[in-house]
Parts: C-alpha cells; sequence; structure tokens
C-alpha cells in the first residue's frame, strides 16, 4: 500500500499523560499536514511542513502540541499533558509541492483521553 | 480562501445519479473547487477538483457553473457505499495553496 499511513490507529490515555502519533507519507510528497476532527465536525487545520521546514501552523495548535519532520519524510506529533478536550481525530495528509497539489488523507488516529 | 455552503444533508436512491451542489460565490480566478468525501471513522477521500471546466473521473463528474459562483458534484450511479460526508473546498491553487478549509459537508444517504 503506497498510501499515507498513520500509527497508532487508536490511542486511549489517561490526562495528563504525553501521546506521541506518527505519519508516513507518500513517497516523494515534500508536503506533510496535520488536521484534528471533533465529532460532527470537519476537519481543522494544524500545521504543515514542506520537506523538513514546519511552515505554517494554527492558533489551535497550543504550546503543548508540537510536531517534527527531522528528515523530510515522517512526521510526528506530539501532545504534552493531554487534556480531555484533546479528543479528537488527527488526521495526516501529504501532497506534492507546486502543480498538483491534492492532498492525500491517511486513515487518521482516534485519541480518547480519560 | 473562499467560503462555501452546501446543503446539510441528502438522500439519494441506490442506482440513481446523486447530485451534490455547492455554492462558492466569492469564489477568486485562481482558486480551485475540490471535492472530498469522508466515510465513516475513516480519513477524507480525494474525489475530484476543478478551475472552470467541467471535469471527470472514474468517481464523479463536476460541473462547475460558468460565473464560477457554484458547482455541482454528480455520482452517477449511487451505491450503499458511497453513504458519506462530501465536502466543498475551495482554495488556491499552484505554490501558494496548502491547507484545506472543511466546512460542515453534506451528508449523503443512499437507501437501498
Amino acid at each position: 500500500d503506497t498510501g499515507v499511513s498513520q500509527n497508532p490507529r487508536h490511542k486511549i490515555t489517561k490526562r495528563g499523560q504525553n501521546v506521541t502519533f506518527r505519519c508516513d507519507p507518500i513517497s516523494e510528497h515534500n508536503r506533510l499536514y496535520w488536521y484534528r476532527q471533533t465529532l460532527g465536525q470537519g476537519p481543522e487545520f494544524l500545521t504543515y511542513f514542506q520537506n523538513e521546514a514546519q511552515l505554517e501552523k494554527s492558533r489551535l495548535l497550543s504550546d503543548r502540541f508540537s510536531a517534527e519532520r527531522p528528515k523530510g519524510s515522517f512526521s510526528t506529533l506530539e501532545i504534552q499533558r493531554t487534556e480531555q478536550g484533546d479528543s479528537a481525530m488527527y488526521l495526516c495528509a501529504s501532497s506534492l509541492e507546486a502543480g498538483r497539489q491534492t492532498q492525500y488523507f491517511g486513515p487518521g488516529t482516534r485519541l480518547l483521553v480519560l | 480562501d473562499a467560503k462555501t455552503t452546501q446543503p446539510p444533508s441528502m438522500d439519494c436512491a441506490e442506482g440513481r445519479a446523486a447530485n451534490l451542489p455547492c455554492n462558492h460565490s466569492t469564489i477568486s480566478g485562481n482558486e480551485y473547487v475540490y471535492w472530498y468525501r469522508q466515510i465513516h471513522s475513516q480519513g477524507p477521500q480525494y474525489i475530484i477538483h476543478g478551475l472552470k471546466n467541467n471535469e471527470t473521473n472514474e468517481m464523479a463528474s463536476l460541473i462547475i457553473t460558468e460565473d464560477r459562483k457554484s458547482s455541482t458534484l454528480i455520482l452517477p450511479h449511487a451505491t450503499l457505499r458511497d453513504t458519506a460526508v462530501y465536502y466543498c473546498i475551495v482554495r488556491v491553487g499552484g505554490a501558494a495553496g496548502n491547507k484545506l478549509t472543511f466546512g460542515g459537508g453534506t451528508r449523503v444517504l443512499v437507501k437501498p
């Protein structure tokens, strides 16, 4: 399967714990995006990378959130000191840099904070 | 990116064409119309996109009005597996385009 993959698919954690999610984009895709989706809502943009550079961050990305893409390939999204309000689906997407910029999404990581 | 307006829900009979409308009256000349769908508990799936000409692929057809202020996604022969939330998104193309701004979408229920 050459699509976007995300791990884990599900995560249950207790409030106050740290969690980390991983996203592997489609190979050769320079851009990688993170979105968050709460129940009943459309996905909301969090941040995106072009290669290893993080070029834009949403105001939704509080200080407890950090994303990295160290070698311009896979990316990680870490949430520190999780809160119940962080419960959501975290989606990753990737695209080429220019020209055809269609974003292709992964299956998401569903986080439940107890 | 321009805002879009879609009906919150619609039903469709299996085997019939489903026509999903989208209004984007403030669209700019360099903004594309994209359609994604999201089947329950899955990530959004790209369907089709266009600038001003009508487009067709193996999944659907996209009809954009001449003034570009609205568009219609057509699923030619809806199946039960087409039940999903369909999102119409307008975004800038080229190197400047980045994030997708999702609205509420249209919840489509295909009935047998």
